[in-house]
């Protein structure tokens, strides 16, 4: 099955740098790539995600890359902000099977103000 | 609904009674998932539905817990005898076949 790794495990960064969070997979038959981003004590909601047909997807300050070669995948938040804060979870599933989706472990990002 | 309803919210109860958690999910989607975070941790997948097909139980940490979808639509998560251990946030989900998930809010059990 497949297994995700995501490091690092915590990342404080101050208010206006970039934040970087990085998965890897290991099935190669994976591809559908969320993030989920989780506020303390609500639920993780969806704010991006890349399909193995694309390198790269941008949505404002938020950008994923994908290396399928590789097997790995990043998050990158640019001019981070206070609001940035929580928890992040990358995933990994195949198209058409969701039920083999698996979560990294997540990442703590703190920004400071 | 518009999202995914969960109910509780909250559930506190002793150790070794029942709790049956409850799962609504967003009208359409097929798949649903039940995942348990403790405190401070990452996702533990549960169970997976998918439409009519079986479920996927593999997930369960023990037969003390199960769960059925009736009419593909609303879920019910069922803990027997609950321990101390299976406190957590129960956090169902449901989706689109290769779309992402959208959460509910959960459940917050706590075993005394």
């Amino acid at each position: 099955g497949e297994n995700v790794e995501q490091h690092p495990s915590t990342l404080s960064v101050q208010e206006g740098d970039s934040a970087v969070i990085k998965c890897t997979y290991s099935d190669s038959a994976s591809n559908y790539f969320p993030w989920y981003k989780q506020e303390l004590g609500k639920r993780p909601q969806l704010i991006i995600d890349i399909r193995s047909n694309v390198g790269e997807k941008k949505d404002q300050r938020i950008a994923v890359t994908l290396n399928k070669t590789a097997k790995h995948f990043s998050l990158h938040i640019t001019e981070t902000q206070p609001e940035d804060s929580a928890v992040y979870f990358c995933a990994a599933s195949s198209r058409y099977n969701n039920n083999d989706m698996r979560f990294g472990a997540g990442t703590r990002l703190t920004v400071k103000p | 609904g518009a999202g995914v309803s969960q109910s509780p919210s909250n559930k506190v109860t002793e150790k070794g009674k029942d709790v049956e958690l409850r799962c609504d999910p967003i009208s359409g989607h097929t798949a649903l998932y039940w995942y348990r975070q403790s405190l401070g941790q990452g996702l533990e997948f549960l169970i997976y539905f998918q439409g009519n097909s079986a479920p996927d139980k593999s997930g369960l940490p023990s037969d003390r817990f199960s769960a059925e979808r009736t009419g593909g639509s609303v879920s019910t998560l069922t803990i027997q005898r609950t321990q101390q251990e299976d406190s957590a946030v129960y956090l169902c989900a449901s989706s689109r076949t290769g779309y992402g998930y959208t959460f509910g809010s959960g459940t917050r059990l706590t075993v005394v």
